[in-house]
């Protein structure tokens, strides 16, 4: 149980262009999703927090004009990189709750999508 | 910023116990520790949480300290496939608190 999908697991954009990234529980339903960003060997960096049915909550130094977050149900959210730029290129990752669980259920993470933006 | 410490590396002998340590010295009453694994190009893995009690599950064991200033984690046969980093993670309940935040991690190496 417990199953986090994210799509695409990779993908290569030019420079200019929007990317969407989704992200599913497929098991259970979430009402609060985490959005990270990892760079070559550095740790895992919160991005922000993605709300169902209200706005994402942007962690400071993350514009959010640049990366859109949507959690449009239970089950989806969605990020967005806008006019992605070679620098944008990361490995990104979401997370979520299982909202039936506790406040100290475990949180559980999709595979990442990589993202190279030429 | 993170609220643990851990060595950044340790290596382990396949077949073996590894014992991974973590300290978090100002880790408040109500929370908990977690741990997670990364394998290369993968997404975290949760691997165990506790309070203040030893846990077990399939994966590990978790021992904390009385004064819950430390932990280890307890994989006790380790294998080739348990190479990975490791992120030991202090969180707290809902309001506010709930989001992960990861630190530098370990880097556990298990030699065959």
């Amino acid at each position: 149980g417990a199953v986090v999908s994210q799509h695409p697991s990779r993908v290569i954009c030019k420079s200019g262009t929007s990317v969407k990234i989704e992200c599913r529980s497929l098991d259970f339903q979430a009402t609060t999703m985490f959005w990270y960003r990892q760079f070559p060997k550095q740790s895992l960096m919160l991005m922000a927090t993605s709300n169902e049915g209200s706005k994402a909550t942007y962690e400071q130094g993350v514009e959010k004009d640049k990366f859109l977050i949507n959690h449009a149900s239970l089950t989806l959210s969605t990020l967005t990189v806008t006019s992605a730029h070679p620098e944008d290129s990361s490995f990104y990752i979401c997370s979520a709750r299982d909202f039936a669980g506790t406040g100290f259920s475990p949180l559980h993470f999709g595979n990442g999508t990589r993202l190279t933006v030429t | 910023d993170a609220k643990t410490t851990q060595p950044p590396s340790m290596d382990c002998a396949e077949g073996r116990a590894a014992n991974l340590p973590c300290n978090h010295s100002t880790i408040s009453g109500n929370e908990y520790v977690y741990w997670y694994r990364q394998i290369h190009s993968q997404g975290p893995q949760y691997i165990i949480h506790g309070l203040k009690n030893n846990e077990t599950n399939e994966m590990a064991s978790l021992i904390i300290t009385e004064d819950r200033k430390s932990s280890t984690l307890i994989l006790p046969h380790a294998t080739l496939r348990d190479t990975a980093v490791y992120y030991c993670i202090v969180r707290g309940p809902q309001g506010g608190s709930e989001k992960l935040v990861f630190g530098k991690g370990m880097k556990l190496t298990v030699n065959p």
